[in-house]
């Protein structure tokens, strides 16, 4: 609903490094977790998601994993490469059905 | 993604003018959503529609109007009431449970 934390609100890591980025949710009825990114002045883009009957997801150096018991869920990036630098958002559907609510957000910035 | 589309890119309106958004998508999408973004900000939802002819306010609906006439389009109005209109403006639409977002107008008013 409508508490979803977000940290780091920045993070700063060495190309090639892993990056994590966590959020909690509140909301017990919350059944589907997406992880959007935004590069400077564009749109947020969707990356990857998990709905709430699997624990992990992932798509070659993106992952997302769900706990439920504890109401959080985390998106890992591996080898991290500057491309990656970019505004991470996460999101969550719960009880009010048709509408996401989103974490403030994660400015990840990869040095290369 | 590029389904959706807003128009203009940018826009700059006079305080105590109304201005309409554009937003349109050839998605067949049930569900459209307006977002307010301030720089280094989250996204803030106003109004959103799962169906046409019906719309609920989001979380800081106030100085905004929203319209939902045909499946493809859902424009936004900043009325003048709205105080701080000086924004990126993101529309999304989607299906059950992904959303996907149009390019952006973003709006100044001096």
């Amino acid at each position: 609903g409508e508490n979803v934390e977000q940290h780091p609100s920045t993070l700063s890591v060495q190309e090639g490094d892993s990056a994590v980025i966590k959020c909690t949710y509140s909301d017990s009825a919350s059944n589907y977790f997406p992880w959007y990114k935004q590069e400077l002045g564009k749109r947020p883009q969707l990356i990857i998601d998990i709905r709430s009957n699997v624990g992990e997801k992932k798509d070659q150096r993106i992952a997302v994993t769900l706990n439920k018991t504890a109401k959080h869920f985390s998106l890992h990036i591996t080898e991290t490469q500057p491309e990656d630098s970019a505004v991470y958002f996460c999101a969550e559907r719960g009880s009010t059905l048709g509408r996401l609510y989103f974490g403030r957000g994660t400015q990840l910035t990869v040095w290369p | 993604d590029g389904g959706i589309t807003q128009s203009p890119k940018y826009l700059f309106r006079k305080e105590g003018q109304n201005v309409t958004l554009s937003c349109e998508q050839n998605l067949n999408h049930d569900a459209m959503y307006w977002y307010r973004q301030d720089p280094g900000q989250g996204l803030r939802l106003i109004y959103y529609s799962q169906i046409v002819n019906d719309f609920q306010k989001g979380d800081i609906a106030e100085g905004y109007s929203v319209s939902r006439e045909k499946k493809e389009s859902f424009p936004l109005t900043v009325t003048s009431a709205q105080k701080n209109p000086t924004a990126f403006y993101l529309c999304a639409s989607g299906v059950t449970y992904e959303q996907y977002f149009g390019p952006g107008t973003r709006l100044t008013v001096t």
